[in-house]
């Protein structure tokens, strides 16, 4: 499978912006996913971005460079209820790859 | 409602004793999927199915088999599980797999425990 890197852990405060970075290898690589999981439930589907550029969906934009191997999700005007994990997926042939995920805790 | 579900949500069970995990989505999904979900290690593919009598294995296999006799379903079995396999699992579906385009749609999970 390909290796995906985001960050662990992300903390940030209610009304701002953040930016979660994730890095992936380009060798089969299709497109790229993100999801989000609350604690104790499924993920669910937040974006797909298969040519390089932003796309914007209300409060979250992705990004994505395929020549850099590189992805971000920006998540505006924070809300209590983004705290989550936010999973990055790399999507190949025939299977989808996760990163480990990266723990957004919002504070008031 | 357009959903996969998964039964049981909780199991404890013991070392050696075989169980079957079921998955079923009603959206008329070609590809379906096993994932485990440990901390530390994310969200890892058991196994795929890209249609009917397609399975294929993912990244973590040993130990686990499926069955795809019918398009709906995708059950997953533990022939003798371990405590080693104790995780978090997770089936998901997608209309299909072409390009990797489409979203998939996870069920809510299954908590196992082999003791």
């Amino acid at each position: 499978g390909q290796n995906i890197d985001q960050p662990t852990e992300m903390t940030a405060t209610e009304g701002a912006i953040v930016q979660i970075n994730c890095t992936y290898q380009t060798s089969g690589f299709n497109g790229l996913f993100w999801y989000q999981q609350h604690a104790g439930e499924a993920p669910t589907f937040l974006s797909y971005n298969v040519l390089d550029g932003l796309e914007e969906k209300g409060r979250f934009s992705s990004f994505l460079s395929r020549s850099k191997g590189y992805s971000y999700l920006l998540l505006k005007e924070l809300q209590m209820k983004d705290s989550a994990s936010y999973l990055c997926a790399s999507s190949g042939y025939s299977t989808l790859t996760f990163g480990k995920g990266t723990m957004l805790l919002v504070s008031p | 409602e357009a959903q996969v579900t998964q039964n049981p949500r909780y199991l404890i069970t013991v070392t050696g004793k075989k169980l079957t995990v079921t998955c079923s989505q009603n959206m008329n999904h070609e590809y379906m999927s096993w994932y485990r979900q440990d901390p530390g290690l994310g969200l890892r593919q058991i196994y795929y199915s890209m249609n009917v009598e397609v399975t294929d294995k993912g990244d973590v296999p040993e130990g686990y088999k499926v069955s795809r006799k019918e398009k709906r379903n995708f059950p997953l079995i533990l022939e003798s599980p371990s405590p080693n396999q104790t995780s978090l699992y997770f089936c998901a579906s997608s209309l299909s797999f072409r390009a990797g385009a489409y979203e998939q749609y996870f069920g809510p999970g299954t908590r196992l425990t082999v003791t």
